[in-house]
């Protein structure tokens, strides 16, 4: 079986463009959660979907963050337009989400604002 | 909200010797505690994990404590192999804010050298 997948695994953009992350979570699992490691710090939680809705978004670090969920599979994450502070890795993780399942992390995505 | 400090940030050991590595968490209502391994270029993965109600589980070689009255964990690594070579985070979750909701540590570098 498939794990957590994600697209693409680097991306090197300039200040001010756009850039689409995507996510394909391991079947069946209804919780989808993007989180994102900045140099040498923490993993950050970012946002939190069950199914195709938002359960929580509080980590998202401002409006030029989207994150969709459409159809409860696979989900995105634009940044619109890139500043240079959003590089890091941003990982995306599925679960079953009942007490005691683990959450199953994709190998990230390594982004890079020039 | 949950603050997770975890130290050391590098960890040199030799081949065969013990690394601990230790987390402290700031929310007393946290009550799950994975611990995840993430080798160069690969996914972060679940090795080891602790609920509240027990303060110790045994893997094999990994070993995890827990002292909820002082608000700290630990990660316990015997004979060490160089393959154990990775970075290590620690998290913690409140399930009144979410059961998956992870809350990591800035993670270890833990180097084994033969």
């Amino acid at each position: 079986e498939a794990g957590v997948t994600q697209f693409p695994s680097h991306s090197v953009i300039e200040k001010g463009q756009t850039v689409t992350l995507r996510c394909d979570p391991i079947s069946g699992h209804d919780n989808l959660y993007w989180y994102r490691r900045v140099m040498g710090k923490e993993i950050k939680f970012l946002l939190h979907f069950v199914k195709e809705s938002k359960q929580d978004e509080s980590g998202m670090p401002n409006n030029r963050f989207l994150a969709e969920r459409t159809g409860g599979t696979y989900s995105t994450l634009k940044v619109q337009p890139a500043e240079l502070e959003d590089s890091g890795v941003y990982f995306c993780a599925s679960s079953l989400g009942r007490e005691g399942t683990e959450a199953f992390f994709g190998q990230g995505t390594r982004l890079t604002v020039v | 909200g949950e603050n997770v400090e975890q130290h050391p940030s590098t960890l040199s050991v030799q081949e065969g010797d013990s690394a601990v590595i230790k987390c402290t968490y700031s929310d007393s209502a946290s009550n799950y505690f994975p611990w995840y391994k993430q080798e160069l270029g690969k996914r972060p993965q679940l090795i080891i994990d602790i609920r509240s109600n027990v303060g110790e589980k045994k893997d094999q070689r990994i070993a995890v404590t827990l002292n909820k009255t002082a608000k700290h964990f630990s990660l316990h690594i015997t004979e060490t192999q160089p393959e154990d070579s990775a970075v290590y985070f620690c998290a913690a979750s409140n399930p009144n804010t979410g059961f998956q909701k992870l809350v990591f540590g800035t993670g270890t570098r833990l180097l084994v050298s033969p």
